[in-house]
């Protein structure tokens, strides 16, 4: 079984600058998160959606974040304009509707750098 | 609130036994996940316990839970080199059977051969 995939691996960007993250979850799982890791600290969510459908999107900083899943599949996160504390590793995960359990599936995420 | 804490860092001799420590806050939590992290990869399920139960063992992982002081730690028996990562404790957040994972700030395991 084919694992999450995302790309790009890294990016380096100036600040103010757009840059887009995508991710393809395991097949046939329903449900994709996005998660920003700053260096030393661990995930926390930015986006949950269930299908195409946004289910969580309270930390998202939406003055300059946005994520879209428009056929329930694919997922892509975008920053614009990106600041210096937008450098992070953005993971993308997912997990089949497999009851209560919620286990989740990471992909390898983008290394993101802001200078 | 929903808070994870876990100890930084932990170095242990390869042949011994590493337990790594984790509190959590919220009493709710159905299922609490343990996560392991090498340089430059993402997050792999090492193993999860449900609320009900107080150890779970996996091969050379145990898993203790205390839910009345809301600790959780994990032992890895015969730590090897190649257990040498981040260890990120987790529960799950919201109401939802889909809900975000609260990470806490992850364990640095060093093992020295």
């Amino acid at each position: 079984e084919a694992g999450v995939a995302q790309s790009p691996r890294y990016k380096i960007i100036e600040k103010r600058q757009s840059v887009a993250f995508w991710c393809n979850p395991i097949s046939g799982h329903a449900t994709l998160y996005w998660y920003q890791q700053i260096l030393g600290q661990g995930p926390k969510l930015l986006i949950q959606f269930q299908n195409n459908g946004v289910v969580d999107d309270s930390q998202l900083p939406k003055d300059r974040f946005s994520a879209e899943r428009l056929k329930g599949v694919d997922s892509t996160l975008k920053i614009q304009p990106a600041k210096l504390e937008d450098s992070a590793v953005y993971l993308c995960a997912s997990s089949p509707n497999d009851g209560t359990k919620n286990i989740q599936y990471f992909g390898a995420g983008t290394r993101l750098s802001v200078l | 609130g929903e808070d994870v804490e876990q100890s930084l860092f932990l170095s242990v001799r390869e042949g011994d036994s590493s337990v790594i420590n984790c509190t959590y806050t919220d009493s709710s939590s159905t299922y609490l996940y343990w996560y392991k992290q090498e340089p430059g990869a993402g997050l792999q399920l090492l193993t999860y316990i449900f609320s009900n139960m107080d150890v779970k063992q996996d091969q050379r992982l145990t898993v203790l839970l205390n839910k009345k002081d809301k600790h959780l730690s994990l032992r890895i028996a015969d730590t090897q080199t190649g257990d040498s990562a981040i260890y990120f404790c987790a529960e799950k957040g919201g109401s939802s059977n889909t809900g975000k994972l609260i990470f806490g700030q992850g364990t640095t395991l060093q093992v020295k051969p």
